[in-house]
């Protein structure tokens, strides 16, 4: 089991460059969430999906961030255009069911906006 | 929504000793409670889950509890080790709506185990 794959690992660019995180869940999961993790506000869940389709956005913080999920191992986070305040690690998870059933969590790209 | 609250925020203790680490939650139908590990660096990483059905759970040195008349769970680590200093993060499921099940995370504890 490889776990969850993301890419990259580290991101570094420029302010209103556009943006995209990547993310591979385990093999047989049908969740899939993005997160963001910052100091100031922690781990919060910005979307997630089920069987590929998205369920809630509604902590997607603007329209400059958008998500998909075109088959059941891939799915791409974007942000376009980047500012300085984007500066956080994402981390994406996935499990298999919803619920009471454990997330396993990719290793996150560090994400630094100049 | 799910609020979860975590303390202590920094937890210091000498190797040998014990650690406990204390969240509360505030929707009394959240059912399942997660704990994370995560090292400097590192992703976030599941060592120990209960769900409302028990009151305890143990797995070697690390024991979970969970008192659901009081909406609060603990995480007790014995025999504490170097390797275990870490950022400890507790997590609540809530359903958020219809068939909708969120995960919200406590702020998390800094536990440091001194040699």
């Amino acid at each position: 089991d490889a776990g969850v794959i993301q890419s990259p690992r580290h991101e570094v660019t420029e302010m209103g460059q556009e943006v995209t995180l990547r993310c591979k869940p385990i093999s047989g999961h049908d969740y899939l969430f993005w997160y963001r993790q910052t100091m100031m506000r922690g781990l919060e869940l910005l979307i997630y999906f089920n069987n590929n389709v998205p369920i809630d956005d509604s902590g997607m913080p603007e329209d400059r961030f958008s998500a998909k999920m075109p088959n059941a191992s891939f799915s791409t986070l974007k942000i376009q255009p980047s500012e300085p305040r984007d500066s956080a690690v994402y981390f994406c998870a996935s499990s298999f069911g919803q619920g009471n059933q454990p997330q396993h969590f990719g290793d996150g790209t560090r994400l630094s906006i100049l | 929504g799910e609020n979860v609250e975590q303390h202590p925020s920094t937890l210091s203790v000498q190797e040998g000793d014990s650690a406990v680490i204390k969240c509360t939650y505030s929707d009394s139908a959240s059912n399942y409670f997660p704990w994370y590990k995560q090292e400097l660096g590192k992703r976030p990483q599941l060592i120990i889950d209960i769900r409302s059905n028990v009151g305890e759970k143990k797995d070697q040195r690390i024991a979970v509890t969970l008192n659901k008349t009081a909406k609060h769970f603990s995480l007790h680590i014995t025999e504490t080790q170097p390797e275990d200093s870490a950022v400890y993060f507790c997590a609540a499921i809530y359903n958020s709506g219809g068939s909708n099940y969120k995960l919200t995370f406590g702020k998390g504890t800094l536990l440091t185990v001194n040699p």
